[in-house]
């Protein structure tokens, strides 16, 4: 069974700075997907980014990276350029290669704080 | 943008009885799940759908729950007695395949007393 570890429950950051978010897994598949999602105080859950295993290069979408190490089993998200609108609960979430569902197991989460 | 959406957005209801809650996928997709998510603790997988049947299922999703898509467009969670433990956010989600990004709904917070 895999198992997603997010070891920071808060962290917060000054707007227009840089901060990095935790996250560690662990599993016996070489291939998998990674997901950081967004959970505003909506409360509805948004992917910001994903990652696949298989890939060496760390996705970026925008202001949002990932670093991605395989053999350490580590998948932070860095957000540049903190916005106040990135106050959330950020998750980070594991999917098994296509041939062992689609189910996601996430972690416990990171509330991230932007402060103006 | 469409979205998933879900009623009600809070639930109460007495130890014993029994809970529908109602999600609407995005209209194409064609996989759904539920997720819940114990105040204070992790989400947590509770069962795949697809094609009118149960794909996947975790420990959790025992004989208390049921999942059905009565029509089009709904797709619904079951708890048949529920339990002070089943309070939970409970999130729908679907997806236009199986290994697509999944879209979530804002959830329904339940409150067994």
């Amino acid at each position: 069974a895999q198992t997603v570890t997010q070891s920071q429950p808060e962290m917060s950051v000054q707007e227009a700075e840089t901060v990095t978010l935790s996250c560690t897994y662990d599993t016996s598949e070489n291939n998998y997907y990674l997901f950081w999602y967004k959970q505003p105080p909506s409360r509805q859950m948004i992917l910001v980014i994903r990652q696949e295993a298989y890939k060496q290069q760390n996705a970026t979408e925008n202001r949002f990276s990932v670093n991605f190490q395989k053999a350490a089993k580590s998948f932070s998200l860095k957000i540049s350029d903190s916005q106040l609108g990135d106050t959330a609960m950020y998750f980070c979430a594991f999917r098994p290669e296509e041939t062992s569902g689609s189910r996601l197991t996430f972690g416990e989460g990171t509330q991230l704080t932007v402060n103006p | 943008e469409p979205e998933v959406t879900q009623t009600p957005s809070h639930q109460v209801t007495q130890m014993g009885q029994e809970v529908i809650l109602r999600c609407v996928p995005i209209s194409n997709h064609l996989y759904f799940y539920w997720y819940r998510q114990i105040l204070g603790q992790k989400v947590e997988f509770l069962v795949s759908f697809y094609n009118n049947e149960i794909s996947e299922k975790s420990e959790i999703f025992d004989d208390q729950f049921s999942v059905e898509r009565p029509d089009g467009s709904n797709f619904t969670l079951k708890i048949r007695s529920t339990k002070l433990e089943d309070s939970a956010m409970y999130f729908c989600a679907s997806t236009p395949g199986q290994y697509n990004e999944q879209f979530f709904g804002p959830g329904t917070r339940l409150t067994v007393l």
